[in-house]
């Protein structure tokens, strides 16, 4: 069973505050790292694909960036929104195409 | 473009009773994958498929058979419920097999199945 690990389980921030978000994963085996968004009663949908050590990618206020020799990326969000508020999971794709989830980062954004 | 399509959305089983969750894809994507998702558990793989023809175990494949059908379809069956797969079933696919990794994966909008 690959570790894909996700901190902090969950957060609750004030809206304009930034944060960030950490998975760590096995750096063997390696071929890509997925992040996404998980709203309440729908399902989750991608925000980055990353498979370079030294990715950064962004969209809008959210970025991510990847570390696949220490095995580890970190997601942040500038400046949340009670938009923003969902769970943001993270998932190790190995060579073999295992799809593999950490339990995700639980985030509330309070108006 | 209907995506990856989940039937049922809902279902009460008894125990003992056996059931087939269907998952169909219309992106030509090569793997497609079994998930549950259980409270504070995440997501778990159940079972994948890499590529039509091919079926692999996961995290938690105990209970569970699948059938790759053709390209199209992955469908996840339970021979005989019990109230431990009470859960909520996500089907997903991607056009995730080398070189192809850095491709996201699509879900079904999930199955919220009840085992009594």
């Amino acid at each position: 069973i690959l570790n894909v690990e996700q901190s902090p389980q969950s957060l609750h921030v004030q809206e304009g505050d930034s944060t960030n978000f950490t998975c760590s994963f096995p750096s063997s085996n390696f071929y890509a790292l997925h992040w996404y968004r998980w709203e309440t009663a729908k399902s989750p949908e991608a925000l980055f694909v990353m498979t370079l050590n030294g990715d950064e990618k962004k969209k809008g206020r959210i970025s991510a960036t990847l570390n696949t020799k220490e095995g580890y990326s970190y997601l942040y969000i500038k400046g949340s929104q009670p938009e923003d508020s969902a769970t943001y999971l993270c998932a190790f794709i190995g060579y073999d195409s295992t799809l593999t989830f950490g339990k995700g980062t639980m985030l509330l954004v309070s108006p | 473009n209907a995506g990856v399509t989940q039937t049922p959305k809902f279902q009460v089983l008894k125990t003992g009773q056996s059931m087939t969750l269907q998952c169909a894809q219309d992106m030509n994507h090569n793997s497609m994958y079994w998930y549950r998702q259980d409270p504070g558990m995440g997501l778990r793989l159940i079972y994948y498929s890499a590529s039509e023809g091919t079926t692999d175990k996961g995290e938690v494949p105990n209970g569970y058979n699948v059938s790759r059908l053709n390209k199209r379809e992955f469908s996840l069956r339970l021979e005989s419920a019990a109230p431990s797969q009470t859960s909520v079933y996500f089907c997903a696919s991607s056009p995730i097999r080398y070189p192809h990794g850095g491709n996201e994966a699509f879900f079904g909008q999930g199955t919220r199945l009840t085992v009594v």
